[in-house]
């Protein structure tokens, strides 16, 4: 098993640019979550979702979507990236046990 | 909303030095998990504790869970130059209908190194 992949690893943005970020499991997890990750802020939850089809806000949704649109693979897009945007962005999936599983990480630079 | 406080944020030690990491939520939890982080990694789930007053150890590691469910603890015994990382307690909360989705409120982490 896999468990969770995150592409792309690495990626340079010019502000005002859109990108999108994949994530995919094979762990059959209900859940699936995205976070970002900055210095002396621990991890901030973006958007989740509870399952194909759904998603849901979370603590810092402003400047991102997200589908579902397969139980495996939650897709998070940012459709205009600001500087404010660079960060570390975690993807992570996880069942009714609530212990999560991260991805490897998606390190994203906005210029 | 739910905040979860953990300190200290940095931590130096010298190998063989006992290392400790507090939490603190503003609401009584569910559940408290933690992870670890090594430098440019990703957080990597270590326990979970549920009931009050709960203490798991894992070799060197203790963790603890408050009476109240409120605030936790991690204390490594005789650091090693493996235990360099960060340090993360995440805490859930369950609404009135007890469902979660498994929301976790992540504390800020504690960087530990550790000097050889």
């Amino acid at each position: 098993n896999a468990g969770v992949t995150q592409t792309p690893k690495f990626r340079v943005l010019k502000t005002g640019q859109s990108m999108t970020l994949l994530c995919a499991q094979d762990m059959n997890h209900e859940y699936m979550y995205w976070y970002r990750q900055d210095p002396g802020m621990g991890l901030r939850l973006i958007h989740y979702s509870v399952g194909e089809g759904t998603t849901a806000k979370g603590e810092v949704p402003d400047g991102y979507n997200v589908s579902r649109l397969k139980k495996q693979n939650f897709l998070l897009g940012l459709e205009s990236a600001a500087p404010s945007q660079t960060s570390v962005y975690f993807c992570a999936s996880g069942s009714r046990t609530d212990t999560q599983y991260f991805g490897p990480g998606t390190r994203l630079t906005v210029l | 909303g739910q905040q979860v406080m953990q300190i200290p944020q940095y931590q130096h030690v010298q190998e063989g030095e006992d290392f400790t990491t507090y939490c603190n939520s503003s609401t009584t939890l569910s559940n408290i998990q933690w992870y670890k982080q090594r430098p440019g990694g990703h957080p990597v789930f270590l326990i979970q504790l549920v009931k009050s007053g709960e203490v798991k150890k894992q070799k060197r590691l203790t963790f603890q869970f408050g009476e109240a469910k409120k605030n936790s603890s991690l204390h490594i015994t005789a650091t090693q130059t493996t235990d360099v990382g960060t340090y993360f307690c995440a805490g859930l909360s369950r609404g009135a209908g007890g469902t979660s989705y498994g929301k976790l409120t992540f504390g800020q982490g504690t960087i530990l190194t550790v000097h050889p």
